[in-house]
Order: C-alpha cells, then sequence, then structure tokens
C-alpha cells in the first residue's frame, strides 16, 4: 500500500528567505506524485505534479519540487518566500496504473514578515 | 467553469441525525472521491468511486454511505452522525482519460459540526 510522510507539521520561515518542505512516500509501483495546496478556509489546489520525464517540476509562483526515485522523495522548495505562500502544503501519491489518491498529513508554512 | 460543488458550506447536526452532503461536478470525471480533514491528519479517504454505479470504500468508512447513480454526482449520507464525524470534508474529481489530467480538483468543503 501505498503511504505519504511529511516529516515537518510547521515550517515558519523569513519573508524572502528559501523554503524547503520535505516529502517521502513509499510505494511498491510506479506512482504519480502531487503537492496541493490550501489557503486559509478553502479547498485544495493543485501546485505542480510529476507524471514523468524530468525529475524537476515547476509551478508558475516560483515553487519547485524534485522527484528522486532512489530516495522517494519529492520535496517542494521556493528560493524566496512571499506573506502570500502562508498555507497548508499537502504532498500527495496517486499509482500510475490508476488509483486512489494518499495524501500526507501537511505541512503548515507560516511566513514571518 | 463551475467544477466541484458542494453543498451545504457549513452544517450543525444533532447526535444521531442523518444527513447528505452533496457533491457535483461538471467535467465528465470518471473519479470521484470524498475525504475527511482533521488537524494534524491531513486528508484521509472516505469512499471513492470510479463510474457510476461503482463505489468502494477508503481508509476510514465507517458511518458514511455514498452511491453513484450518475457521472456527475457523488453524494455522501451520514446515517447517524456522532461527534467523531465533526470535520471539514472534501469532495473530489479526476479523470481518466488522459495521463496529463490525473490530478484531483477539489470542492471548497463543507464544514460539518455534531453536537
Amino acid at each position: 500500500a501505498q503511504s505519504v510522510t511529511q516529516l515537518d507539521s510547521q515550517v515558519p520561515v523569513f519573508e524572502e528567505a528559501p523554503v524547503e518542505l520535505r516529502c517521502n512516500y513509499s510505494s511498491s509501483v510506479s506512482v504519480y506524485l502531487f503537492w496541493y495546496v490550501q489557503y486559509p478556509n478553502q479547498g485544495l489546489q493543485l501546485l505542480l505534479k510529476y507524471l514523468s520525464g524530468s525529475t524537476l517540476v515547476e509551478s508558475i509562483n516560483g515553487f519547485e519540487a524534485e522527484f528522486n526515485k532512489s530516495q522517494t522523495s519529492f520535496h517542494l522548495r521556493k528560493p524566496s518566500v512571499h506573506i502570500s505562500d502562508t498555507a497548508e502544503y499537502f504532498c500527495a501519491v496517486r499509482k500510475t496504473s490508476y488509483d486512489k489518491v494518499i495524501f500526507g498529513p501537511g505541512t503548515s508554512l507560516s511566513v514571518i514578515p | 467553469n463551475a467544477g466541484v460543488t458542494q453543498t451545504p458550506k457549513f452544517q450543525v447536526l444533532k447526535t444521531g441525525q442523518s444527513m447528505t452532503l452533496q457533491c457535483a461536478q461538471d467535467m465528465n470525471h470518471e473519479y470521484m472521491s470524498w475525504y475527511r480533514q482533521d488537524p494534524g491528519m491531513g486528508l484521509r479517504l472516505i469512499h471513492y468511486s470510479v463510474g457510476a454505479g461503482i463505489t468502494d470504500q477508503g481508509e476510514v468508512p465507517n458511518g458514511y454511505n455514498v452511491s453513484r447513480s450518475t457521472t456527475e454526482d457523488f453524494p455522501l449520507r451520514l446515517l447517524s452522525a456522532a461527534p467523531s464525524q465533526t470535520s471539514v470534508y472534501f469532495c473530489a474529481s479526476s479523470s481518466r482519460a488522459r495521463q496529463e489530467n490525473t490530478e484531483a480538483f477539489f470542492g471548497q468543503g463543507t464544514r460539518l459540526t455534531v453536537v
């Protein structure tokens, strides 16, 4: 069975500093990987996804994540955060053979002015 | 585009009452699912469906029923509400047709309180 671990439940960071949110998954088969963001009192929105090909994927708002198959990781990074990045971030995994999506417990990112 | 629509947005129930959370999507997605979100637990899958007439259990199905009579709708029923079902509920849908559309689209959530 698949599972997702997000090692940090809360990450405080100063504005304009870099940040890395960690995600590790376990699966015996090929998977798709996702990062979702949830702003306060809202639903989840897709931030970026890895399906195949280049292991580095980017979002339109400056986030990037790198798929590392040997370490079964999909860490999310941003070189310089903004106040507006304050949100809950969820890593998720889904089998390529089509199956349900499993989410990690989430990481709360707080950007400090 | 409406996307995934959930109703109601807020609901307070008394213990033992029943209710149905509605979910509708207009993207012709085959796959639909229900999650509950609790602090520190992330999103846990309750039930899911891969198409009309087909449903299956997720991680935490007890106390919930679902049905899928049409592609568009996937209601979640609480037969006898318990305080442990106080949570925020999210409905999601995704396509099976194309690899590039594998991500899930979420509704805005239903905040349920059982007293």
